[in-house]
């Protein structure tokens, strides 16, 4: 069974720079294919794609947010973090990861997502 | 990178069929067969219902399906039920990035 889980700061001020931790169970980004991505949704609004890592360390990011965003994985804890800097508050959203299957290029299992807000 | 365009609500009768379209670019949905669908139910994790265009994942119901002609993706809901109200998002991949698109909000008439 796969499980993922967000954890990270609930309020952060702007300007500051925003550490989101995934902490996921079930299997192993040394697995041809799979990978671990995070996308957000600022309350009452759209899903926004950010970012995901795969098992090579192939990153891919959002165009508009790629030189505010980092995400990098450590294998050994089960863990992707995803950094992003120079905060606002429109970034004031509920961020999700998500696993990513070898077999498609879908978010098959989703953590229950952590809300942060940005604000001073 | 634009987000896809999504009508903001459909609705139907129980029982009724219902479309959902998504209208991108040549950049993402014109260009690859890589569009997914997730539904999402208030205050929950979106889930996968359509992926590559058509495919449906292992224990989604038949009702979904999906399709694409040109730049527009299409997911249609058949004999809509209630656990069927809920947003949809459809989503691309565009190259060196996904893109999800602006949501619908499925309802009852």
């Amino acid at each position: 069974q796969i499980t993922l889980k967000e954890s990270g700061p609930t309020l952060v001020k702007p300007t500051q720079t925003l550490t989101l931790t995934c902490t996921f169970s079930g299997f192993s980004l040394n697995t041809t294919g799979v990978g671990v991505g995070w996308i957000r949704q600022p309350p009452g609004k759209a899903l926004e794609w950010l970012a995901l890592i795969y098992w090579d360390d192939d990153e891919r990011y959002s165009p508009s947010l790629k030189s505010r965003l980092t995400i990098t994985k450590d294998t050994s804890k089960s863990q992707v973090v995803l950094t992003m800097t120079n905060v606002d508050p429109v970034d004031t959203a509920t961020y999700y990861c998500a696993h990513r299957p070898p077999v498609a290029d879908i978010f098959d299992s989703w953590g229950q997502g952590t809300l942060v807000t940005v604000s001073s | 990178q634009s987000a896809l365009t999504q009508p903001a609500s459909v609705s139907g009768s129980p029982g009724q069929s219902i479309t959902i379209t998504c209208t991108g670019t040549r950049s993402d949905v014109g260009s690859y067969n890589l569009v997914s669908w997730y539904q999402q139910h208030p205050g929950k994790a979106p889930k996968v219902m359509i992926y590559e265009v058509s495919k449906r994942p292992s224990g989604v119901s038949n009702r979904f399906s999906g399709s694409k002609s040109g730049n527009t993706a299409t997911l249609t809901i058949s004999g809509l039920q209630a656990e069927d109200e809920a947003d949809y998002y459809c989503c691309s991949y565009a190259g060196s990035s996904e893109v999800f698109g602006t949501g619908t909000k499925v309802t009852f008439l």
